[in-house]
């Protein structure tokens, strides 16, 4: 058990609607970072927050969004949804900023677009 | 931007076997590296790390790792696998001060016979 923690870990929605996933990071981390992965893309990085601000922007759609809140737990939401967008969405928290910090991974929420 | 190249996409080996799963990164800096590991249905978990000091670096399970900075690979290494090593392997690298979050490779997936 890494310490972060996903919901939910299935999730299967309409093509054109929106949904929002969630991850607490590890106790004490600033940092949270969100992936995609696909097969045909394997893991691609989209984003990341440190302690309620955007740090780096990776291969994010501009149909998704992300924050981090006070308690620095984050949400990732996704909206109008396309079949491609069916992927495993990972979550991951380090102490820091990334650079010299271990990245620790959650469970993955599986997103299925039908 | 930095990437990251693994040489072997599928790899079968028989247990018993020497492992060698190459890595090389693109980026002039300051590097740290990683190697995390996904068994079938689970999260990425963190095998070994390299941040600085000693370019030998030694993770659980038996893997170690070698940085050479001029060759700028990182590549993977267990003397003896076990069936149980049967998963997805990839190679991680934060570049510089983490702008760019933590880039993977596309992933070797390693198949152990027994």
């Amino acid at each position: 058990d890494s310490g972060v923690t996903q919901t939910p870990k299935h999730l299967i929605t309409a093509t054109g609607q929106r949904v929002t996933l969630r991850c607490s990071p590890r106790s004490g981390d600033l940092s949270v970072y969100w992936y995609q992965q696909s097969l045909d893309q394997g893991l691609q990085f989209l984003i990341q927050y440190y302690n309620g601000e955007e740090r780096a922007k990776g291969n994010i759609l501009e149909r998704f969004s992300a924050q981090q809140f006070p308690d620095l737990h984050s949400e990732l939401n996704l909206s109008s949804l396309e079949l491609g967008d069916s992927a495993l969405y990972f979550c991951a928290s380090s102490a820091l900023d990334s650079s010299g910090n271990t990245i620790y991974f959650g469970e993955g929420s599986w997103l299925t677009v039908v | 931007a930095q990437s990251v190249s693994q040489h072997n996409h599928h790899v079968i080996l028989s247990e018993a076997a020497s492992l060698e799963l190459g890595c090389n990164y693109s980026y002039g800096g300051t590097v740290n590296l990683f190697w995390y590991v996904q068994y079938p249905g689970q999260h990425l978990q963190l095998l070994l790390k390299y941040f600085s000091g000693d370019p030998l670096v030694k993770g659980i399970k038996g893997f170690e790792a070698e940085f050479i900075k001029s060759k700028f690979s990182f590549n993977l290494r267990k003397p003896s696998v076990q069936w149980s090593d049967t998963a997805e392997y990839f190679c991680a690298v934060i570049a510089g001060g983490g702008a760019d979050g933590l880039t993977f490779g596309k992933g070797t997936h390693l198949i152990i016979q027994p």
